[in-house]
């Protein structure tokens, strides 16, 4: 257990609508990470943030956006589905933005 | 950016055998991690190691930073070994510290 917490598991939702997934950081890590690992792309940086703050972005749409909470957890917003999509959502914290990367679960995405 | 190269794409091992995998980045680091993606999807950290050697049971890996590469090492490998190996850099940038990401290996051990 890596200590990153991600819900949901999996998702499954039709093209068009708009999904929220959820990431609690490991105890104490600042900093949080929102990765898509898609088959075609592989894993794609998208968003990072640390303690409240967006530090950095990747590749994200304009119709994904994200944010952190007062209590550090930070959830990712994600709006007119399309078929492409379908992903495997992953969230990462670290202390400080520095150091070691853990990684949740992953939040398996299907959009049909 | 940084490019991150693994090698090889696949590998298919009998049981038992022991495997090699490589990990070049095209520019200098300050760490590096290896992960295992296991069938489930899940992402397993195995080693962060910004240099040198370091080993946890029959895993091992050698990070050569002046040469910009790193090599995991498999002994006597187990079909739950299976999954994918990832190798992941930082891309720094004030206090951001995404990771890049390799396109991995493969590996699948047969019994």
């Amino acid at each position: 257990d890596s200590g990153v917490t991600q819900t949901p598991k999996h998702l499954i939702t039709a093209t068009g609508q708009r999904v929220t997934l959820r990431c609690s950081p490991r105890s104490g890590d600042l900093s949080v990470y929102w990765y898509q690992q898609s088959l075609d792309q592989g894993l794609q940086f998208l968003i990072q943030y640390y303690n409240g703050e967006e530090r950095a972005k990747g590749n994200i749409l304009e119709r994904f956006s994200a944010q952190q909470f007062p209590d550090l957890h930070s959830e990712l917003n994600l709006s007119s589905l399309e078929l492409g999509d379908s992903a495997l959502y992953f969230c990462a914290s670290s202390t400080r933005g520095e150091g070691e990367a853990f990684f949740g679960q992953g939040t398996r995405l299907t959009v049909v | 950016g940084i490019q991150v190269e693994q090698s090889p794409p696949d590998l298919i091992l009998q049981e038992g055998a022991n495997s090699t995998l490589r990990c070049n980045f095209s520019d200098s680091v300050n760490n590096l991690q290896w992960f295992h993606q296991n069938p489930w999807g899940q992402l397993i950290n195995l080693f962060y190691i910004p240099s040198g050697t370091k080993q946890n049971g029959r895993l091992s890996a050698t990070t050569v930073a002046t040469e910009r590469y790193s090599l995991l090492y498999i002994s006597s490998s187990q079909t739950t070994d299976s999954g994918v190996y990832f190798c992941a850099v930082p891309v720094s940038s004030g206090s951001a510290r995404q990771l890049t990401f390799g396109s991995g290996t493969q590996l699948t051990v047969l019994p």
